[in-house]
């Protein structure tokens, strides 16, 4: 049961920030907002994940609404190799497993 | 460090017969898991073990479908007789602990199965 919404596809200019936006309305107080990303033919990759501050790391960064009820994964610099479905996932801390929805498929293009 | 290793990469088989996937989590990993990716779809948990027991199996096939983590470090993921619907992407993955709190899921690269 996703308890995520994010758009379907989305296009991007190589070189350029890719602004990818998920909803989670119904996210509770100690929920974790995690982003993975899988490109064609591998296994879904771990990009970052946050609970209540904006955390950034090597690959992305990540921006949580004050509300928590959105939040945006931003690739910097986007490249040809960050063509993949981009998966938002919330988890609680009790929740052991990861459940995946089906994730924007995002196209950067030169 | 090394990831999840997971072997055969691809294999197909014709309806009826067995098939089994290997899987190493990354080294220390107590939780396992295997997830089914049908294509187009994300990945769906099938059975996650805490070492070498089982936590979760309540979307395993049981009727076709058994894996073992014996040892608690590598496991196995075995149908029989396979079915059409069986044509899918089997992915391992692995974590330190069962505990979400910061506790990142590491996936491998995937068993691909067709079933003919």
């Amino acid at each position: 049961d996703a308890k995520t919404t994010q758009p379907t596809s989305m296009d991007c200019a190589e070189g350029r920030a890719a602004n990818l936006p998920c909803n989670h309305s119904t996210i509770s107080g100690n929920e974790y907002v995690y982003w993975y990303r899988q490109i064609h033919s591998q296994g879904p990759q771990y990009i970052i994940h946050g609970l209540k501050n904006n955390e950034t790391n090597e690959m992305a960064s990540l921006i949580i609404t004050e509300d928590r009820k959105s939040s945006t994964l931003i690739l910097p610099h986007a490249t040809l190799r960050d063509t993949a479905v981009y998966y938002c996932i919330v988890r609680s801390p009790n929740d052991y497993k990861l459940s995946f929805g089906a994730g924007t498929t995002v196209t950067v293009r030169a | 460090e090394a990831g999840v290793a997971q072997s055969p990469r691809y294999k197909i088989i014709e309806k009826r017969q067995s098939v089994a996937f290997w899987c190493n989590p990354i080294s220390g990993h107590a939780t396992l898991y295997w997830y089914q990716q049908i294509l187009g779809q994300g990945p769906k948990l099938l059975i996650q073990f805490q070492n070498n027991g089982v936590v979760d199996d309540s979307q395993l096939p049981k009727d076709r479908f058994s894996a073992e983590r014996l040892k608690g470090v590598d496991s196995t993921l075995k149908i029989q007789p396979a079915k059409l619907e069986d044509s899918a992407v089997y992915l391992c993955a692995s974590s330190l602990s069962w505990a979400a709190s910061g506790n990142t899921i590491y996936f491998g690269e995937g068993s691909w199965l067709t079933v003919v």
